[in-house]
Formats: structure tokens, sequence, C-alpha cells
């Protein structure tokens, strides 16, 4: 059980909009802290996305963005293309005990 | 630029120590934090520990008691090394660079090293 919720998977054809949520709650996400994306391809290493909820690292198209209001995020994706088809995980910190790294348990996007 | 290279494969047996390395090639350590994250087969993204160039480390507390974690400037690498291992730590393990800038620490990965496949078997 992850410790942010994701949707395990969503779908949308090309040229259309989706969204995928992250949840978090009152020690992690609700505290105040940044939510980080990575998109990762079928054996392939995670590579960041959006950092600090709604930045784009260099090269990343503008297609992708970030948002974050209280305890949950979303990821969106305009312009669908059948390369985005991926698994897509979002990630944030959390406070109990020591505090730590924690990650969504990951969406898959299937491009349609 | 920053690139972070990690060993093959292995193989290991039940109750064995696993150890890993990952090597910084270009770049430094100073001012940065870096971190162990697992991948069981078919499933998602396990934070495992971090360490920084002073050797401040910080571990995912479903782990803490298993793990060491250490980091040696002079060659460039840091090191994690879990005890008494099972089936359930088979997994891609990957290193990677929590970013810092001059300023502040944040908590996002955003340097990847290739992953290192690790197999326990029973």
């Amino acid at each position: 059980q992850s410790v942010l919720s994701q949707p395990p998977s969503v779908s949308g054809a090309p040229g259309q909009r989706v969204t995928i949520s992250c949840t978090g709650g009152s020690s992690n996400t609700g505290a105040g802290y940044d939510v980080h994306w990575y998109q990762q391809f079928p054996g392939r290493v995670p590579k960041l996305l959006i950092y600090g909820n709604n930045n784009r690292p260099s090269g990343v198209p503008d297609r992708f963005s970030g948002s974050k209001s209280g305890t949950s995020a979303s990821l969106a994706i305009t312009g669908l293309q059948a390369e985005d088809e991926a698994e897509y995980y979002c990630q944030s910190y959390d406070t109990n005990l020591s505090g730590y790294v924690v990650f969504g348990g990951g969406t898959k996007l299937t491009v349609l | 630029q920053v690139e972070l290279y990690q060993g093959g494969a292995l193989v290991l047996q039940h109750s064995e120590t696993l150890s890993l390395t990952c090597a910084l090639l270009g770049g430094s350590f100073s001012g940065q934090q870096w971190s162990w994250i697992r991948q069981p087969p078919g499933q998602g993204l396990e934070w495992i520990a971090e360490i920084n160039h002073s050797g401040f480390t910080n571990e995912n507390p479903s782990l803490k008691g298993r793990l060491t974690i250490s980091i040696d400037t002079s060659k460039h690498q840091f090191s994690l090394k879990l005890t008494s291992v099972t089936a359930a730590d088979t997994a891609v393990y990957y290193c990677a660079r929590q970013f810092c800038s001059t300023t502040s620490c944040f908590f996002y990965m955003d340097v990847w090293g290739q992953g290192t496949t690790v197999t326990v078997s029973s």
C-alpha cells in the first residue's frame, strides 16, 4: 500500500488530454511538501518529468504539466501521443518517523 | 554532465548480504544528496535510503536495521548493504542524485543510474 495514491490506469485517444491524480495526506503533500512526477517505459530507467509541483526539466515537452492543491496533485498531458504510453509515478516527502521519500503506486497510461 | 554507473546483475541466496556500489562520473558529491531506490518485478518504486557528502544518512523505516549506506568521496562512489535478504528483496536497484541547489535540498531525483537487477533465490 503506497503512501501516495494513484489510479492504476488511465487511457486516452491521440490528441486528447488526460490527467493522473496523486493523493497524499497531512504528513506529506498536505504538509506542504512538493510533488514530483516520473515517466518510466517498460524496462527503462525512470525519468524526471515534473519537479516542484509544476516545473519541467529541460527537454520535457510543454504538453506535460503539473499542479498541486492541498493534499492532491495532478499530472496533465495534452495532445496525447502514442509515445506517451508509459508508467507515471508521483513522489513526495513524508514527515512520519524520521521523514522519508515516498512514491505513489504508479499509473499506467494507455494511448488508445 | 553528471552520470551514475552501477554494476551488473547479481544473484544471491536467501539470508546473504546484498552489496551495491554506485560510481559518480562527472560532477561532485559536494552539496548533493544521493539515494537508493528499488523496483520489484512488475511493481512500483520504493525509496530505500539517502546519504549526503558528509555521510549523513536517512533510511526507509521499513528497511531500518538491515541497511548500511556509505559514501567514499575519494573514490567517487556510494554504497548500499542490505543484510538477510529474502525473495522479497528481488528487484531492480537504482542509485540516483537527489537534487540540491546552492541554498536548499529538494526531494526529487534528477539523475539516475542504469539500475542493477538483483535476484534472491530461496
